[in-house]
């Protein structure tokens, strides 16, 4: 079936290093929508990125993502962490015009620190 | 722009009680809405997939009897939670989508309902 695989649970970061979060994807289909969605403390995801495009970058709020349908990859990337990166991100996949939900990756807890 | 509303934000009842949580979609067609649970420390389980005028698909561990889920037009979605216990606390979550929408793919989130079992 569908999976996404984030394997880091939790990344801590000085503030100013740059950022990685990993995302593979496993699916049959050949047109995924991947998504980046970021949770802050009691609240619900936000929409951070999405990428339909095969290796086109996509950017938003400093984050950027490339999706690479030949390693199945979907990471997270920025250049410089701030403390208000600190939160939850979680990887997710759709199956485009397949009637079908988004499947979310585990998520990696990202803490930035002074 | 396109927004869901999800209500109650937080709801606390007691075990063997049930709650019931809505949906409404502002400004686009809610064609599907997906209901997910976000359990303590894990991530985002789909619950059940419902579009209009499709029967409900339900996921592996839930079933209709324990979580009735009625999509009855294009805007409004609910969920119950039925006999609550202690294991089905957490955050419950919709997502809509539009399926005749340029960005089909894009999901819209509600805010939550966030469920504590005493």
């Amino acid at each position: 079936g569908d999976s996404v695989t984030q394997t880091e649970g939790l990344v801590t970061l000085t503030e100013g290093l740059p950022v990685m979060l990993n995302c593979t994807y496993q699916t049959i289909y050949s047109n995924p929508f991947l998504f980046w969605y970021v949770q802050h403390l009691n609240e619900s995801p936000r929409l951070l990125l999405k990428s339909f495009t095969d290796n086109k970058r996509t950017e938003h709020q400093g984050f950027h993502a490339t999706l690479h349908k030949s390693s199945s990859s979907f990471h997270l990337q920025k250049s410089s962490a701030q403390l208000s990166d600190s939160a939850l991100y979680y990887c997710a996949l759709s199956l485009a015009n397949s009637g079908t939900y988004q499947r979310f990756g585990t998520g990696t807890k990202l803490q930035v620190v002074p | 722009g396109a927004l869901v509303y999800q209500y109650p934000r937080r709801t606390i009842c007691k075990s063997g009680t049930s709650m019931r949580m809505e949906c409404q979609a502002v400004g686009f067609q809610a064609t599907s809405v997906a209901w997910y649970r976000q359990s303590p420390q894990k991530t985002f389980e789909l619950i059940a997939l419902s579009t209009v005028n499709s029967a409900i698909k339900y996921e592996q561990n839930f079933t209709q009897e324990k979580f009735p889920i009625s999509h009855p037009n294009l805007s409004f979605s609910s969920m119950t939670v039925l006999n609550a216990y202690l294991e089905d606390r957490g955050l419950y979550l919709c997502g809509a989508r539009d399926w005749g929408a340029k960005s089909a793919e894009t999901l819209y989130f509600g805010s939550g309902t966030r469920l504590t079992v005493l």
